[in-house]
């Protein structure tokens, strides 16, 4: 069993339809991250989270540390929106933010026209 | 924001050759820098962690002498791949972060090696 898993692996939806993406993941954390990766490859870092909630633009990340489960919901999805989200758990200690990211294997979103 | 640069972002060569790709931090010092590799469709893999002015942490299984990680400054580090083959052949990234608490990570563009 990984220690974080994304839920689902792949998703399709047509043009507006409110996305959501699952992790959970069974390790002690300092913070929770959601990545975007482009089909070019390249990732852009998304959330930081290690409590409630963030918003950004269509993007809401939230996160339950009792239940170790954190959602990413997209409103209003656009097919710019396609790429593969990746959850990440940052481990817990001292200088957090410098230490190894348990990546989950991202979920493939797919948004037609 | 902060912004990692990553060069080149492909690069084809032939078998026995080495090539090196370049991470640089723009507007921040990169105090620590990871190296990532990915095959298609699976997840990223740490290879090694370069911190300023040491020596790289390498993870197991990475061989040091192939990937050759140099972090000699604040700004600048780069992964050499030595006498590469086609099993080489991989998506590499690199990631950065400054330290401080809760500044998280910025990841450069990727290099796409192809081994030929």
């Amino acid at each position: 069993k990984n220690e974080v898993e994304q839920s689902p692996q792949n998703l399709t939806a047509q043009e507006g339809e409110f996305i959501t993406i699952n992790c959970s993941y069974s390790v002690g954390i300092s913070a929770l991250h959601w990545l975007q990766q482009h089909p070019g490859g390249g990732i852009v870092s998304l959330f930081m989270l290690s409590s409630g909630k963030k918003k950004h633009g269509r993007l809401i990340a939230t996160i339950n540390i009792q239940e170790k489960h954190s959602s990413l919901h997209i409103t209003a999805s656009h097919p710019r929106d396609s790429a593969v989200y990746i959850c990440a758990a940052d481990p817990p200690g001292a200088n957090f933010g410098n230490e190894k990211l348990t990546f989950g294997t991202g979920t493939r979103l797919t948004i037609i026209p | 924001g902060a912004v990692v640069s990553q060069h080149p972002s492909r690069v084809i060569c032939k078998s026995g050759t080495s090539v090196k790709i370049e991470c640089r931090s723009l507007d921040f010092q990169a105090t620590t820098m990871f190296w990532y590799r990915q095959f298609p469709k699976q997840s990223l893999m740490l290879m090694a962690t370069s911190n300023e002015g040491s020596k790289a942490t390498y993870e197991q299984g990475v061989e040091k002498d192939k990937f050759l990680i140099n972090h000699a400054s604040l700004t600048l580090s780069t992964l050499t791949v030595t006498s590469a083959h086609p099993e080489d052949s991989s998506f590499y990234i690199c990631s950065a972060a400054a330290g401080p608490r809760g500044y998280g990570y910025t990841f450069g563009s990727g290099t796409r090696l192809t081994v030929v």
